[in-house]
């Protein structure tokens, strides 16, 4: 069974600075990873997809690789914004999408 | 607008009540999957389809039962809603693998 684990759980920046998010997943047998966010209360919105045979991608200020052979991806965020204050999420695509249980991010002004 | 459409985005059953979840998409999409939400628990897949005709059960399928008509619509039936079905509902969609999902704004199911 899959297991997707996202560190840390939750990150409180100042506006300004330059974040890492974590995610690794168990099995490398995926055929993508995907990124989201969701603002409370909301649904998710998907940020970035990297698909089984890329290393990374990019948008705007988010970049997100992935690393197959380690299980593990890396969601970059440049220049944090209070409004980039959000949960962000994990998937990695099987027959579904198993989802980590996410990274709870605040930035402060 | 293209998308996932849910309805509707709350609910409130009492135990042994029956409902079915809407879900819609436009996209034509063929996967369509439902999942739901709990705090602690992330998102956990319920059931699943790959196209009309076809469904299969994912992590969490008890109680929960699915048909898939059409392409465009992937209805949630609860037999007889129990408290632990207390939820936030999310359906979602994408053309075939290796694509975006799509979800949509999900439903907020509470069981009394």
């Amino acid at each position: 069974k899959q297991e997707v684990t996202q560190i840390p759980a939750a990150l409180s920046v100042p506006e300004g600075e330059n974040l890492v998010l974590n995610c690794s997943f168990t099995d490398s047998a995926i055929y993508n990873l995907q990124w989201f966010r969701q603002d409370p209360g909301k649904g998710l919105t998907s940020l970035l997809l990297i698909q089984s045979s890329q290393r990374e991608q990019t948008s705007g200020r988010l970049n997100a690789s992935l690393d197959k052979s380690s299980g593990r991806s890396t969601l970059y965020i440049a220049a944090s914004q209070p409004g980039d204050s959000a949960t962000y999420l994990c998937a990695v695509e099987g027959y579904a999408l198993n989802f980590g249980k996410g990274t709870s991010l605040l930035v402060t002004p | 607008n293209a998308g996932v459409t849910q309805t509707p985005k709350f609910q409130v059953l009492k135990t042994g009540q029956s409902m079915t979840l809407q879900c819609a998409q436009d996209m034509n999409h063929e996967y369509m999957s439902w999942y739901r939400q709990d705090p602690g628990m992330g998102l956990r897949l319920i059931h699943y389809s790959v196209g009309a005709g076809i469904t299969d059960q994912g992590e969490v399928p008890n109680g929960y039962n699915v048909s898939r008509s059409t392409t465009e619509d992937f209805p949630l039936r609860l037999l007889s809603a129990a408290p632990s079905q207390t939820s936030v509902y999310f359906c979602a969609s994408t053309e075939l693998r290796q694509q975006d999902y799509t979800f949509g704004s999900g439903t907020r199911l509470t069981v009394v």
